[in-house]
């Protein structure tokens, strides 16, 4: 799986916008980038996925650059409550890569009153 | 909502006792796994499973086994605990229905004294 970039910590005040930043720049084909975040003490969260064209959930929004090198998870009001890290990830859906989903070390975002 | 439920958050055992942690999803899903999380080290995979009876070793499965007799339910269990196996441990399912996505339970935490 293709190697990812994010900022090592981000500050964002509560009710405006978090844009969070993820370099994947050696993303192939049949990669998609998924976002994950992890609370202290829990597990990881899934939050969205996409492969090439923007999108939406009730968590958040995913824009992905035209060339696929890089992706921005946006939460569009931040609360205290995602304060977390978020981790970026390229993965493939096939069998062969069951399981294995390799987290750096994520961006930090604490979300401040 | 997928749900992934461990059935213990927290645990203290004794070197050399066996240990079963529980793990139940509630969406069907053909795909269960088993990692455990240590700082600096990242997630690991212990063991997962793609159908019933059916069990493939991670990257980690030494002092490990698994038991999956029905389709919602994976536990893994340590044969005789050490010390080196405190951590952090996640269940977590998946469909090749639904992209390959990975849900996590809320992760359990197991302390070898």
């Amino acid at each position: 799986d293709a190697k990812t970039t994010q900022p090592p910590s981000m500050d964002c005040a509560e009710g405006r916008a978090a844009n969070l930043p993820c370099n994947h720049s050696t993303i192939s084909g049949n990669e998609y980038v998924y976002w994950y975040r992890q609370i202290h003490s829990q597990g990881p969260q899934y939050i969205i996925h996409g492969l090439k064209n923007n999108e939406t959930n009730e968590m958040a929004s995913l824009i992905i650059t035209e060339d696929r090198k890089s992706s921005t998870l946006i939460l569009p009001h931040a609360t205290l409550r995602d304060t977390a890290v978020y981790y970026c990830i390229v993965r493939d859906h096939g069998s062969s890569n069951t399981g294995k989903l390799i987290f750096g070390q994520g961006t930090t975002l604490q979300v401040k009153p | 909502d997928v749900k992934v439920t461990q059935s213990s958050r927290y645990l203290v055992k004794r070197t050399g006792e066996k240990v079963f942690l529980e793990c139940v999803q509630d969406m069907d899903h053909e795909n269960m796994f088993w990692y455990r999380q240590d700082p600096g080290l990242g997630l690991r995979l212990i063991y997962f499973s793609y159908d019933v009876k059916m069990k493939e070793k991670g990257d980690i499965p030494e002092g490990y086994s698994v038991s999956r007799e029905k389709k919602e339910r994976f536990s893994l269990i340590l044969e005789s605990a050490s010390t080196n196996q405190t951590s952090m441990y996640l269940c977590a399912s998946s469909s090749p229905i639904a992209w390959n996505t990975i849900y996590f339970g809320e992760g359990s935490w197991l302390t070898v004294v």
